[in-house]
C-alpha cells in the first residue's frame, strides 16, 4: 500500500471547517484513500473514503486532486466532539487486502471553543 | 442499523493465564470479521481475520488464536498470556465485498501483569 503524509497536528475553532491534508505521492490507480478517526480510548471510527471522484457524506467531505497525489478532509463545522487523531490511509479495496489498513501517526485534530 | 460489541471492555490478566475476548456483529449477515491490536504508542496491527464460519486467517505469528463458531461471533483466545499480549483489542467487521471499509468496535484494554 503507498504511503501517506500527514501533519502532525492542527488546531480549529469550532463551528469553523476543518481542512485536513494527506499527500500519497505513490498512489497507485487501484487505491483507494481511506479516512478513520481516533478518539482516545475508542476504536476507531470510519469516515469516508473516494477513488478518484470528491465524495460527501453526513460526516465530512473528501476531496481528491486530480492527479490523485493528495487529499483533504473536511469537517465543514468542527465540533469539540470532533477533537481526534485523524488517519489517512491508501488501500486496496478488493483483491486480498482483507482489513490490510496500515494506520500511521494521523494528525492530532484539537477543536476549541 | 448494523452494531458490534465487544467484551470485556478492560480485564487485567497474569502472565500465563488464559484469556478470552468476545466479539459479536448484529444487523448483518456474513460479515468479514477481524481482530486487531493497538500497542501502546504504536500503530493498529491486524492479527487475524475471518470471511467465514470456521474460516481464520491469521497474520503474524503469535501467542495468541481466534475460532468463528457462528456467523456473527468472532473470539480472541491464549492459553497462556505474556507480558507482551497487553495492549488495546479490537474487533472490526466489513460487508462481504467491501473489504477495507472496516467498523470498529469499542475495543478492549488488556493489562497482563
Amino acid at each position: 500500500d503507498a504511503k501517506t503524509t500527514q501533519p502532525p497536528s492542527m488546531d480549529c475553532a469550532e463551528g469553523r471547517a476543518a481542512n485536513l491534508p494527506c499527500n500519497h505521492s505513490t498512489i497507485s490507480g487501484n487505491e483507494y484513500v481511506y479516512w478513520y478517526r481516533q478518539i482516545h480510548s475508542q476504536g476507531p471510527q470510519y469516515i469516508i473514503h473516494g477513488l478518484k471522484n470528491n465524495e460527501t457524506n453526513e460526516m465530512a467531505s473528501l476531496i481528491i486532486t486530480e492527479d490523485r497525489k493528495s487529499s483533504t478532509l473536511i469537517l465543514p463545522h468542527a465540533t469539540l466532539r470532533d477533537t481526534a487523531v485523524y488517519y489517512c490511509i491508501v488501500s486496496l479495496a478488493g483483491g486480498t487486502s482483507y482489513g490490510k489498513l496500515t494506520f500511521g501517526q494521523g494528525t492530532i485534530l484539537t477543536v476549541h471553543p | 442499523s448494523q452494531t458490534i460489541h465487544q467484551w470485556p471492555a478492560t480485564l487485567v490478566q497474569p502472565v500465563g493465564s488464559p484469556l478470552s475476548l468476545e466479539c459479536t456483529v448484529e444487523g448483518t449477515s456474513n460479515p468479514n470479521l477481524y481482530w486487531y491490536r493497538q500497542a501502546a504508542g504504536r500503530g493498529l496491527q491486524l492479527l487475524f481475520y475471518s470471511v467465514g464460519i470456521g474460516q481464520i486467517s491469521s497474520e503474524v505469528p503469535q501467542n495468541l488464536s481466534a475460532s468463528r463458531p457462528q456467523d456473527r461471533q468472532f473470539i480472541l483466545s491464549s492459553k497462556k498470556l505474556l507480558l507482551s499480549d497487553s495492549g488495546f483489542y479490537l474487533c472490526a467487521w466489513s460487508i462481504r465485498g467491501k473489504r477495507n471499509t472496516i467498523y470498529f468496535g469499542e475495543g478492549s484494554w488488556l493489562t497482563v501483569v
